[in-house]
């Protein structure tokens, strides 16, 4: 089945870095573009980044431009999302989630979340 | 507008029909998603592409759109099914997704 399993959250300070990673499991990792999705505490879903299969281009929600990087290693079956400079506007939970197959859904399976508070 | 408009809150009584509305310029071209979110659970699929639904996802739950606007039924609603819903598709502009606020359903 399909699986998506995140680590890597923690506190940090204003100014401060992260790295979240995601491992897939149960399908072709490299067939499918990966989306980051995240939550403030007691607010919707708010789309954050996407990396297409390959990795040939990524997107970026306009807040975190030029802060966050996605990127993946499809021969460890990993994908990531560097958060640098973070602010504390970015305390929230973070998803990955499949892209879906063609002619399916956007967004099909979601990784567990990863909580990243950023507090001084 | 890129964005998509979701009513924050809305009641069924047990057993009774409820429609969830999400509203939006991009619907015009892509068809919507939904997705039930349970407290401290992730996002869980439920309707995609206007009206199908992933494997284990009861039949109560359809989907349907027009013009600008998509919508999520849920016939003979449950206890169960008390969540927050939020709808997702493409923005026509720009390459990223929209997800609307989220509609909280209350089942009383």
């Amino acid at each position: 089945q399909v699986q998506l399993v995140q680590s890597g959250g923690g506190v940090v300070q204003p100014g401060g870095s992260l790295r979240l990673s995601c491992v897939a499991s149960g399908f072709t990792f490299s067939n499918f573009g990966i989306h980051w999705v995240r939550q403030a505490p007691g607010k919707g879903l708010e789309w954050v980044a996407f990396i297409r299969f390959d990795g040939s281009d990524q997107y970026y929600v306009d807040s975190i431009k030029g802060r966050f990087t996605i990127s993946r290693d499809n021969s460890r079956n990993t994908l990531y999302l560097q958060m640098d400079s973070l602010r504390n506007e970015d305390t929230a939970l973070y998803y990955c989630a499949r892209d879906g197959p063609s002619r399916g859904p956007l967004i099909d399976y979601w990784g567990q979340g990863s909580l990243v508070t950023v507090s001084s | 507008s890129s964005e998509l408009t979701q009513d924050p809150a809305v009641s069924v009584a047990l057993g009774q029909t409820v429609r969830i509305t999400c509203q939006g310029d991009s619907l015009r071209t892509y068809y919507a998603g939904w997705y039930q979110q349970k407290p401290g659970q992730a996002p869980l699929l439920v309707i995609y592409n206007k009206n199908n639904r992933p494997s284990g996802i009861p039949d109560r739950f359809s989907g349907s759109n027009s013009g600008n606007t998509a919508s999520l039924t849920i016939t003979g609603a449950q206890a169960d099914d008390e969540a927050d819903y939020y709808c997702n598709t493409r923005d026509t502009i720009n390459p990223r997704v929209l997800f609307g606020g989220g509609t909280r359903l209350t089942v009383v």
